[in-house]
Parts: structure tokens; C-alpha cells; sequence
């Protein structure tokens, strides 16, 4: 049973539409996050949520609106894509905000734009 | 805000020789020091992970040691085997949010 699972697993699009990248955990954790991979292996963090609230915003472009419909599930919604957003896209989750622990960290979503 | 610098970004090792990994912060708040381990095609996996008030840290082949006065700290593993060819990551943590270093992909030559 798979602790935090993002759909879908592959993603091919074209510049310009706007796509959607969905989470859920079954951990019970409250805090859920989405990282950003690049080419060259860089995690850096997007943002993060605890129990549905918006925690961290780490400037990421307003074209990228995650959205948490309860504490299990966190999406990513990202509108007029761009060659850059080309990416693998990580959702993770942990116990609670500001907890100094493990991050359980699904199996990614690789984004390629065309 | 913190900052983790990571070397080398490429090792390459002997099956049985040993692998060390170096990472340096910025950040003097930063308590928490993991790392994680990151094979193909998956999302990254906590291997160890070390805490502030700790020096050194041992699970099996795997060692961590941190220096607090120096801001660093390392990755040991000893005894390497092909099933450790992998992107391993270091983190520092100022309070829940995981900042990561550069990432240094593994390879280990049977």
C-alpha cells in the first residue's frame, strides 16, 4: 500500500496548456510539500501545506496554484506552461509542520513540455 | 536563508572500497542534518540522519558524522556494493523545511 502516491507518473505537453499533477497520502501525516527536481538533480522546495493551510510559498510563479482539499491530498495545478517547468515534480509529506524528521517523498511526476 | 553546499557531485568507487560525501550549511539554526538516497527512476529515501546535540551516528555501513562549530557534515559508507549506485542527497533543517544539497550520484564499479 503505497504511503504517498502522485498521479500521474509521466506528463508530455505542449507550451502554453495548463495541466494538473495530483497527491495523496495515507500516512495521517498533517504537513504536505512539493519539491522540484530539475536536470540536474537540484530538490528544491515549492511549497508546503499543514492541514490544508498554505505554509511556505518559495516564490514560485503564480502560474503554479497547489490546492489541498483536505490534509491527505495535495495537487499542483500549473497553468500556461513553459519549456522551463520541465521538471519531475515530488510530493512529500511528514507528521507536522516544522517537525525536524523524515519526509516520506512519493515516486515523482516527470513534466515535459514541448 | 540556509544554504547546503555537496561534494563531490560524481563518485566513483571499487565494490568493497568506501564512499565519503561532504556537505557544508550556512545556517547556525539548522538542527537537523538527514540524508537521503535517491535510486532511479524513484523519489529520494532517508538513509540516516543526524541530530544537533549528536557527533556521529552509525547504522550498519553507514556513519554520519557532524560538526556544529565547522558547519559540516558527512557521508560514510563502507564496504560498497553495486546496490548502492545511487543520487544521494544531504539536508539541513532550520526549523521543518528541508533544504537540500547539490546531490552526488554514486556509482559503484563491481
Amino acid at each position: 500500500d503505497t504511503a504517498v502516491s502522485q498521479t500521474p507518473k509521466y506528463l508530455v505537453t505542449q507550451m502554453g496548456n495548463d495541466k494538473s499533477i495530483k497527491c495523496e497520502q495515507n500516512l495521517g501525516h498533517d504537513t504536505m510539500y512539493w519539491y522540484k527536481q530539475d536536470s540536474k538533480k537540484f530538490l528544491k522546495i515549492m511549497f508546503s501545506y499543514n492541514n490544508k493551510e498554505l505554509i511556505i510559498n518559495e516564490t514560485v510563479p503564480n502560474r503554479f496554484s497547489p490546492k489541498s482539499p483536505d490534509k491527505a491530498h495535495l495537487n499542483l495545478h500549473i497553468n500556461s506552461l513553459e519549456l522551463g517547468d520541465s521538471a519531475v515534480y515530488f510530493c512529500a509529506s511528514s507528521p507536522r509542520t516544522g517537525f525536524a524528521g523524515e519526509l516520506f517523498f512519493g515516486e515523482g511526476s516527470r513534466l515535459t513540455v514541448l | 536563508g540556509e544554504n547546503v553546499e555537496q561534494h563531490p557531485s560524481t563518485l566513483s568507487v571499487q565494490e568493497g572500497d568506501s564512499a565519503v560525501i561532504k556537505c557544508t550549511y550556512s545556517d547556525s539554526a539548522s538542527n537537523y542534518f538527514p540524508w537521503y538516497k535517491q535510486e532511479l527512476g524513484k523519489g529520494p529515501q532517508l538513509i540516516i540522519d543526524i541530530r544537533s546535540n549528536v557527533g556521529e551516528k552509525k547504522d550498519q555501513r553507514i556513519a554520519v558524522t557532524l560538526n556544529k562549530t565547522a558547519k559540516h557534515f558527512s557521508l560514510h559508507i563502507t564496504e560498497t556494493q553495486p546496490e548502492d549506485s545511487a543520487v544521494y542527497f544531504c539536508a539541513a533543517s532550520p526549523g521543518g523545511k528541508l533544504i537540500f544539497g547539490q546531490g552526488t550520484e554514486l556509482s559503484v564499479k563491481p
